[in-house]
């Protein structure tokens, strides 16, 4: 079974520049998140999807971050402007349950650097 | 307001030795408590699942055990390999609307030969 797959792994940006994230859960999985993991720290999420609808953003900076996952299959994280602050590991995880049940499967991350 | 503090933030033993890593939850309604290893520059993979009856868990090396009424967990190394370096985060999943996941900040370890 394929896992979580995520692209790309590194981004470097400069600051005010953008950038996007892509996601492509286990199949068949109705729970998707994406996470923003900074250094030494837990990940903390951003938003969670159930099918192709929002459960839960309410740590979304929404005035720079956005995410959609239009056929509830994958789903892409995108960042505009970004900020120096940014700069973490993007981590994208699927469920297979809907109302997020079941074991959460992690994809390899996306590392966003900001200079 | 749902919280999972784990301790300590990080820890160096010898190869071979022991430890205990541990983790405390506040959150409420418990559903489950999962431990994930997360090694340098890899995405987190999951050891093992603790529901509320169980009290002790085994996965080769690993033994997580669950105090439901103190809420508390602890995920111990038995013969640390080099391998086991890693960062060690507890994730506890409430029972409620969406199943929310709290995570911890996780416990860095590093063994050395």
């Amino acid at each position: 079974e394929a896992g979580v797959a995520q692209s790309p792994r590194y981004k470097i940006i400069e600051k005010r520049q953008s950038v996007a994230f892509w996601c492509n859960p286990i199949s068949g999985h109705a729970t998707l998140y994406w996470y923003q993991q900074i250094l030494g720290q837990g990940p903390k999420l951003l938003i969670q999807f159930q099918n192709n609808g929002v459960v839960d953003d309410s740590q979304l900076p929404k005035d720079r971050f956005s995410a959609e996952r239009l056929k509830g299959v994958d789903s892409t994280l995108k960042i505009q402007p970004a900020k120096l602050e940014d700069s973490a590991v993007y981590l994208c995880a699927s469920r297979p349950g809907a109302a997020g049940t079941g074991e959460l499967f992690f994809g390899e991350g996306s590392r966003l650097t900001v200079l | 307001k749902n919280q999972v503090e784990q301790s300590p933030q990080s820890l160096i033993i010898l190869e071979g030795k022991n430890c205990t890593l541990q983790c405390n939850y506040t959150v409420s309604p418990f559903s489950n408590l999962r431990w994930y290893k997360q090694d340098t520059g890899r995405g987190p993979v999951s050891l093992t699942i603790m529901t509320f009856s169980e009290n002790t868990k085994s996965n080769g090396r690993y033994t997580a055990t669950l105090d439901a009424d103190t809420k508390q967990s602890s995920l111990h190394i038995t013969a640390s390999q080099l391998s086991d370096s890693a960062s060690y985060i507890c994730v506890v999943s409430a029972n409620n609307a969406g199943n929310m996941l709290t995570f911890g900040g996780g416990t860095r370890l590093m063994v050395k030969p």
